[in-house]
């Protein structure tokens, strides 16, 4: 059965302190990876897909990374407006179905 | 462009009513997607429609049902409820019929009281 576990489940860091975050995958032929980021009260919203090992994506302080069983999200000198639960998926059986890990909340201290 | 629109955005229910959630998705998008949030599980798959079909349901129980409309708009509808039901209720939509650019709503927050 496909699996997506996220690490930590929190995580608190001051403003500009760099860290990264964890998500090891489980699936029978990798047909990309997603990550999304979801604030209080709304629905996750789209940051990244990752397709082959060895890819990097990056917006604004965000760079994706991933490997054969793992993604990580790199968050560089970040801020307190980047506060929010991340999200790790994957593509289930039946193509149309995403499977998500249970995220990662990320709080930034100013 | 307007988003994925979910009504209503709050909801208390008592047991053994029963519910229906609406969704319309982004102009264009004719793939709907249900999920269902809770603290404890995460965001779990409920089912997937495009013109009017369900193409995948997720592993929930026969009182979760749902239907779209030839506008694509769609509803989900949980028949019976209970307390565990009590959560938030996201759709998604997209253009394509393969890939995965998903647009979430909202949600609709549901509590069984």
């Amino acid at each position: 059965e496909d699996q997506v576990t996220q690490s930590p489940e929190a995580l608190r860091l001051q403003e500009g302190e760099s860290s990264s975050l964890n998500c090891s995958y489980t699936v029978s032929g990798l047909r990309g990876l997603f990550w999304y980021r979801q604030d209080p009260g709304k629905g996750p919203e789209f940051l990244f897909t990752l397709y082959s090992a060895g890819e990097e994506k990056e917006k604004e302080r965000l760079k994706a990374t991933l490997t054969k069983k793992e993604s990580f999200l790199h968050i560089t000198a970040p801020k307190p407006e980047d506060s929010a639960t991340y999200l790790c998926a994957v593509p289930g059986e039946g193509d149309d179905k995403i499977i998500f890990g249970k995220g990662t909340r990320l709080h930034i201290l100013p | 462009k307007a988003g994925v629109t979910q009504t209503p955005r709050y909801l208390i229910k008592t047991r053994g009513q029963q519910v229906t959630l609406s969704c319309s998705p982004i102009s264009g998008h004719r793939s709907v997607s249900w999920y269902q949030q809770t603290p404890g599980q995460g965001l779990q798959f409920l089912f997937e429609y495009f013109s009017e079909t369900q193409r995948n349901k997720g592993n929930f129980p026969g009182r979760f049902s749902g239907r779209q409309f030839s506008n694509s708009r769609s509803e989900m509808n949980v028949s019976t409820l209970e307390l565990g039901d009590s959560a938030l209720y996201l759709c998604a939509s997209k253009a394509q019929t393969s890939g995965y650019g998903y647009t979430f709503g909202s949600g609709t927050r549901l509590t069984v009281v």
